[in-house]
């Protein structure tokens, strides 16, 4: 059975600071890796969808890469602002095209 | 707009009655799910569907049933069976294909008075 980890569990940061968020899970055998947002209280946004022949994927200042063989991705968010406050989750879709999610990582950013 | 609508927002269940959680989408999507999410827990999967008429259960389906009798709608029901339904309900879409995106709705929190 699929399982994912994420790492650190929460993160407090000052404004500027470049983030890293990791992502592993224990099967390899994925179509895709999907990162994603939620604000307290509110559904999942979607950030960035990895296919599993890609090894990265960027949307302004965030950039998600993707190692499937070592089962590990990682978010990173260039120059975190306060309004980068939020849960980021990850999520691998497997053979069955079900996304099987993370616990997630709380991140503050503080001005 | 293109989406996905969960209601209500807000429920408030009494001990030992059924509720029913709506979730619709519009987005053509085959495959639809229902997650549950506990403080510190991350999602969990209750059910899902991937066709008109056909569901599975996930990982936590004991006390839930589902129904897919439409494209669009994918209703969960919370029975009396479930001891511990307080929780965020979160419902998604996808067109259940590999590298597609999956779409969440706004979630609903239900609350056992």
């Amino acid at each position: 059975k699929q399982e994912v980890t994420q790492i650190p569990a929460a993160l407090s940061v000052p404004e500027g600071e470049n983030l890293v968020l990791n992502c592993s899970f224990t099967d390899s055998a994925i179509y895709n890796l999907q990162w994603f947002r939620q604000d307290p209280g509110k559904g999942l946004t979607s950030l960035l969808l990895i296919q599993s022949s890609q090894r990265e994927q960027t949307s302004g200042r965030l950039n998600a890469s993707l190692d499937k063989s070592s089962g590990r991705s990682t978010l990173y968010i260039a120059a975190s602002q306060p309004g980068d406050s939020a849960t980021y989750l990850c999520a691998v879709e497997g053979g069955s095209y079900i996304p099987t999610f993370g616990r997630g990582t709380s991140l503050i950013v503080h001005p | 707009d293109g989406g996905i609508t969960q209601s209500p927002k807000y429920l408030f269940r009494k001990e030992g009655q059924n509720v029913t959680l709506s979730c619709e989408q519009n987005l053509n999507h085959d495959a639809m799910y229902w997650y549950r999410q506990d403080p510190g827990q991350g999602l969990r999967l209750i059910y899902y569907s991937q066709i008109v008429n056909d569901f599975q259960k996930g990982d936590i389906a004991e006390g839930y049933s589902v129904s897919r009798e439409k494209k669009e709608s994918f209703p969960l029901t919370v029975t009396s069976a479930q001891k511990n339904p307080t929780a965020f309900y979160l419902c998604a879409s996808s067109r259940g294909q590999a590298n597609t995106e999956a779409f969440f709705g706004q979630g609903t929190r239900l609350t056992v008075v």
